[in-house]
Parts: structure tokens; sequence; C-alpha cells
């Protein structure tokens, strides 16, 4: 698609209820990265996917957090038994870049978010 | 490790007046440094970056930034403020490695 995008755009759950995030990249982009950005704080890394593989996960806050991505393309960031403190927008965005290194030269390109609303 | 600080959370400035915000950064290594802005409900855009080149970075939208060293500063400015330019701004550091670590972010208001 001509820009990275983001399902749902808001989404409002329930304390203790699992919840998906959809990140749809820009074609042919193989990287992939999850940001959150919580109130009044910056964008903290979750992880980044290279193709299918995860070879840094480093930025998932717990194990309720995981994320999976198929096919070289969409991604899925699954949050189970949500707490209030997961409340934050959930930002996607790829790159060109066939490295993480590469990524300096070519850029990332973001999603517009999902912002998340745990009740 | 590598973090970025930028220097308040809220600037207003008044239409046609300098725009300037602050961005210091730590590093053990020789690093590189972008400035994001954000619109209202949008993701984040490249306004520019510094990668080891030209000190005076010039980006999109009449913005610009100063990498010194000797300062570890990377402030953006713009001459002359439009009321368009309202949003939030993120300055990020970046190693080799390529992960980029954002600060907390400025939010910018224009007044008329």
């Amino acid at each position: 698609g001509a820009g990275v995008s983001q399902s749902p755009s808001n989404k409002v759950t329930e304390k203790g209820k699992d919840v998906e995030l959809r990140c749809d990249p820009i074609s042919g982009h193989t990287a992939l990265y999850w940001y959150r950005q919580s109130l009044g704080q910056g964008l903290e890394f979750l992880i980044y996917f290279q193709g299918n593989s995860a070879p840094d996960k480093s930025g998932l806050p717990s194990d309720r957090f995981s994320a999976e991505r198929t096919g070289g393309s969409v991604s899925t960031l699954t949050i189970q038994r949500t707490q209030q403190e997961d409340s934050a927008v959930y930002l996607c965005a790829s790159s060109l870049a066939r490295t993480r290194q590469e990524t300096v030269s070519y850029g990332y390109t973001f999603g517009s978010g999902t912002r998340l609303t745990v009740v | 490790a590598q973090s970025v600080t930028q220097l308040g959370s809220h600037v207003s400035v008044s239409e046609g007046a300098l725009v300037l915000l602050r961005c210091n950064y730590s590093s053990s290594v020789p690093p590189y440094l972008f400035w994001y802005v954000q619109y209202p409900n949008q993701g984040l855009q490249l306004l520019l970056k510094y990668t080891s080149a030209a000190t005076l970075v010039k980006g999109i939208n009449g913005f610009e930034a100063e990498f010194k060293k000797s300062e570890t500063s990377f402030h953006l400015t713009k001459p002359s403020a439009h009321m368009s330019d309202a949003a939030e701004y993120f300055c990020a550091v970046s190693d080799l490695s390529g992960k980029l670590i954002f600060g907390q972010g400025t939010e910018l208001s224009v007044k008329p």
C-alpha cells in the first residue's frame, strides 16, 4: 500500500481482556518495528522484525505481550490480560532496510497508530 | 547507553516568531540524530537527520538543526513559525545498530 496502515485506529477494552493490534507495512518493506507511546512519555521500542523473524524483542514489557509477522508482511501485536497501564498509542513503522544498520540511511515510515484504552 | 533529553514538554510561540526546540543527547559513539514531527492523529514524519556529514542539517518545511558535539546538542530551529507547525516534535538518537532512542517529545503551539 501507499503507507503503513494500522487497525483499529481506536480500541477500548476491559481490563483482563486480550487485544490484537494489526500493522500492514508498505509493500516490499522487510523491516517492521512496534513502538509504544504513553501519555507524557516518548516512544518506547517494543520489537523489531526483519522478514518473519524478530531479532530484537528486548522492548516487550512483559510476557503478556507478543508479536508475530507472517509472509514478511502483516504483523499482529497481541496483549493478553490487558492492564490499565497498557493504555497507550501503539505505533508501527516499516523500512526498506535489509539490516537494522541500514535504517539510518533508509529511515522509517510510521503508521498513524492504534490508541488503546483499557478501562 | 544512548539517551535523549528534550528540554520543555511544551513550547508556545507567536506566528512569525523564531522556533527553537532543544535536544541534548548522550552517546558513547558518534551518534546519528533525527527530528520527527507528529501531527494530531498521524504517525511520525522525518523532518531531518544528521549522519556525520555537514553539522548544519536542513529539513522539510523550513526547519533546520545544528549538531554541536561540544555541547552534545541537536536543537531544532525555524526562523518564522506558521500555524501549521503546531505539532509534537521528537528528537531521536541512534548508533550503528540502527536502534532509535526517542526523547519525550515537545509539543509546539503557535499563537496567531
